[in-house]
């Protein structure tokens, strides 16, 4: 079982419709990471948050808007999706201290997202 | 821009043999070079990772050799087992005060057959 837990495991939704996507990490790490995956590709960054703060934005449209409530917490909220972005969507986390930790970071098993 | 080449991008290994994967990178600022591990459905699990000042690291079947004049790495599987079919993606990290950057290869699916 993974340390990084994602919820739901499998959204669908409408074109229309808001959703939020969660993930809950208790490795007492403090960077938390959104990634987009498409099928046979790797992972490609979306955000990352450090200490709670917004830290990258990698040009990411706006009807995807993440928050982190807590250190313990990160959110990604859905708005008018299109059917492109339908993808496994993936949390991580790594160890925040001193330059990033030393260790690589770990993911959560994803959100299926499908939009009709 | 692809900072990280790997290859194959399919591999078919017989049951007990020797499966080997291998990156090339062009960015000496790299601080850490990971192995992920994907089954579908899951999210990457991190298999096993090298320093740049290490040429070799083994964790029990899986080997990862480092050649840093030649910016090669490479993941060695002994002994391949089906449960092994997955995919393989290399990766290189850039750390940054409070996170960490990954470039990621572009992955290797692996079959191992009976």
């Amino acid at each position: 079982d993974t340390e990084v837990t994602q919820t739901p495991k499998h959204l669908v939704m409408g074109m229309t419709n808001k959703k939020s996507l969660k993930c809950e990490q208790h490795m007492g790490h403090r960077a938390m990471y959104w990634y987009k995956q498409k099928a046979k590709k790797p992972p490609e960054l979306m955000f990352v948050y450090s200490y709670e703060k917004l830290s990258i934005n990698e040009s990411v449209p706006s009807r995807f808007s993440p928050e982190c409530p807590n250190s313990s917490l990160l959110n990604l909220h859905l708005h008018a999706l299109q059917p492109e972005d339908s993808a496994l969507y993936l949390c991580a986390s790594s160890q925040g201290s001193g330059r990033g930790g030393n260790q690589p970071q770990h993911f959560g098993d994803g959100t299926r997202l499908s939009i009709l | 821009q692809q900072q990280v080449k790997q290859s194959p991008q399919s591999l078919i290994v017989q049951k007990g043999g020797i499966s080997i994967i291998n990156c090339a990178y062009e960015n000496t600022a790299f601080d850490y070079f990971p192995w992920y591990q994907q089954f579908p459905g899951k999210g990457p699990a991190l298999l096993i990772a090298i320093r740049p000042d290490v040429s070799e690291k083994k964790e029990g079947r899986f080997t990862i050799s480092f050649n840093k004049s030649a910016k090669q790495f490479s993941l060695h599987i002994m002994d391949s087992q089906p449960g092994d079919s997955a995919t393989y993606f290399c990766a290189a990290l850039t750390f940054s005060w409070g996170y960490q950057k990954v470039t990621f290869g572009t992955g290797t699916k692996l079959q191992v057959i009976p």
